[in-house]
């Protein structure tokens, strides 16, 4: 199984909302990323947890909030989030620490903040 | 920090050959490696240099010159399949292995 999944495939929340997005995997992998994707440009890296304790907080608002339950899953908590924030955030995971460190990526969660 | 310019269109004909191309300016990273993406789709990886020379997969090649900070994917046989963007990427040396950072990305056309 080399499958990333991530639900929901869209999401529309008002700026006053509460909701997570959710990540799966099940190829034994112990690192965990989220990154966020505007139209037209690269993903950029937010979050990402190594052996299940978050190493690296690429200096994101606090509005976004991730979890690591355990090493098949990955949560990114939303609260009061403004239209900027509407973009397609992919989880990603891969090897923690050696090989090519191939990211496999999830479809992606659609996101749009009114 | 880590940059990773790359031209940000390309065009080139069905069966043709096109190189991308990655140009950087890091304190030092792992390897290069190389992730296409179709409209809507997710980041799949195509490629990773971690020392410098020819990487061949299938129709997919990849190159790195560290003394040159430069990398480039080249395509043969171009099929309609291959637009998609296309973007390179590190992991940084200082930093941590886990911080991945993507270069500005390469959209491809294949025209008939």
């Amino acid at each position: 199984d080399t499958e990333v999944t991530q639900t929901p495939k869209h999401l529309v929340m008002g700026m006053t909302n509460k909701k997570s997005l959710k990540c799966e995997q099940h190829m034994g992998h112990r690192a965990m990323y989220w990154y966020k994707q505007k139209a037209k440009k690269p993903p950029e890296l937010m979050f990402v947890y190594s052996y299940e304790k978050l190493s690296i907080n690429e200096s994101v608002p606090s509005r976004f909030s991730p979890e690591c339950p355990n090493s098949s899953l990955l949560n990114l908590h939303l609260h009061a989030l403004q239209p900027e924030d509407s973009a397609l955030y992919l989880c990603a995971s891969s090897q923690a620490d050696r090989g090519t460190g191939e990211l496999f990526f999830g479809e992606g969660s659609r996101l749009t903040v009114l | 920090g880590q940059s990773l310019e790359q031209p940000s269109e390309v065009t080139a004909v069905e069966g043709a050959i096109v190189q991308i191309n990655c140009t950087y300016q890091t304190s030092g990273f792992y390897g290069l490696s190389w992730y296409q993406q179709h409209d809507g789709g997710a980041p799949t990886f195509l490629s990773y240099n971690a020392l410098d020379g020819l990487e061949e997969t299938g129709r997919f090649s990849s190159f790195l010159s560290r003394s040159d900070s430069y990398g480039y994917l080249l395509l043969q046989e171009l099929q309609m399949k291959d637009s998609a963007s296309y973007f390179c990427a590190v992991r940084p040396l200082n930093g941590g292995y886990q911080k991945v950072t993507f270069g500005t990305g390469t959209k491809l056309q294949v025209i008939p």
